[in-house]
């Protein structure tokens, strides 16, 4: 049972307000990464890191932004939140080497109203 | 780049009926494979990767995939469906050149009675 904790699982909020959304994993993983999951199902990677102060942009441009002080935590901040990002945020860890694969939390589901 | 096309993004079996969710990728180098599963409000659970070796990949719940090179394919398949196996599956893909997992937009899979 992989070991990666995201909060909160459900958040509505109104807009403009700023969220923070955590993550967390105990298995040690180097590699951690942000996806947003649309509602209609479809993933798109939006930071991600390789350890400890690297971040880095993902495919899909957000106004969100993270950061890695510790290898076990991988917050995601939006600073003013507004209707467009309402979303599912799926945080995920990854072992060393290309061939393991993605460790998910349950994921943060956000409604900014 | 790297892309996963998932074809149908709905398909609908009786139980006991055979399940085939497809799958096609794009890599220049060669991959490494990976079906994920998800049910509501829940993140993405690992069924099975193709990393190096047998081609014909077990997985858990019954599952299995096949990786066929000159196919570009990695279809998923399942002998006989059960009502439990109604979730949302993705196809995704990595390789050598970096730490990304490209996902497959996602098929819906439900189970008729």
């Amino acid at each position: 049972e992989a070991d990666i904790y995201q909060t909160p699982r459900y958040l509505v909020i109104g807009t403009g307000k700023k969220i923070t959304l955590e993550c967390s994993q105990t298995m040690g993983h180097d590699k951690m990464y942000w996806y947003q999951q649309d509602p209609g199902m479809e993933l798109h990677l939006i930071h991600y890191s390789y350890g400890v102060n690297s971040t880095e942009k993902g495919d899909l441009s957000s106004e969100s932004t993270v950061s890695r002080i510790r290898t076990e935590h991988f917050p995601l901040t939006l600073e003013s939140a507004r209707p467009s990002h309402t979303s599912q945020y799926l945080c995920a860890s990854r072992g060393d080497g290309n061939t393991g694969e993605l460790f998910f939390g349950e994921g943060s589901r956000l409604t900014v109203l | 780049a790297q892309s996963v096309t998932q074809l149908g993004s709905h398909v609908s079996v009786s139980e006991g009926a055979l399940v085939l969710l497809r799958c096609n990728y794009s890599s220049s180098v060669p991959p490494y494979l990976f079906w994920y599963v998800q049910y509501p409000n829940q993140g993405l659970q690992l069924l099975l990767k193709y990393t190096t070796g047998a081609t014909l990949v077990k997985g858990i719940n019954g599952f299995e995939a096949e990786f066929k090179k000159s196919e570009t394919s990695f279809h998923l398949t399942k002998p006989s469906a059960h009502m439990s196996d109604a979730a949302e599956y993705f196809c995704a893909v990595s390789d050598d050149r970096d730490d990304k997992i490209i996902f497959g937009k996602g098929t819906r899979l439900h189970i008729l009675p």
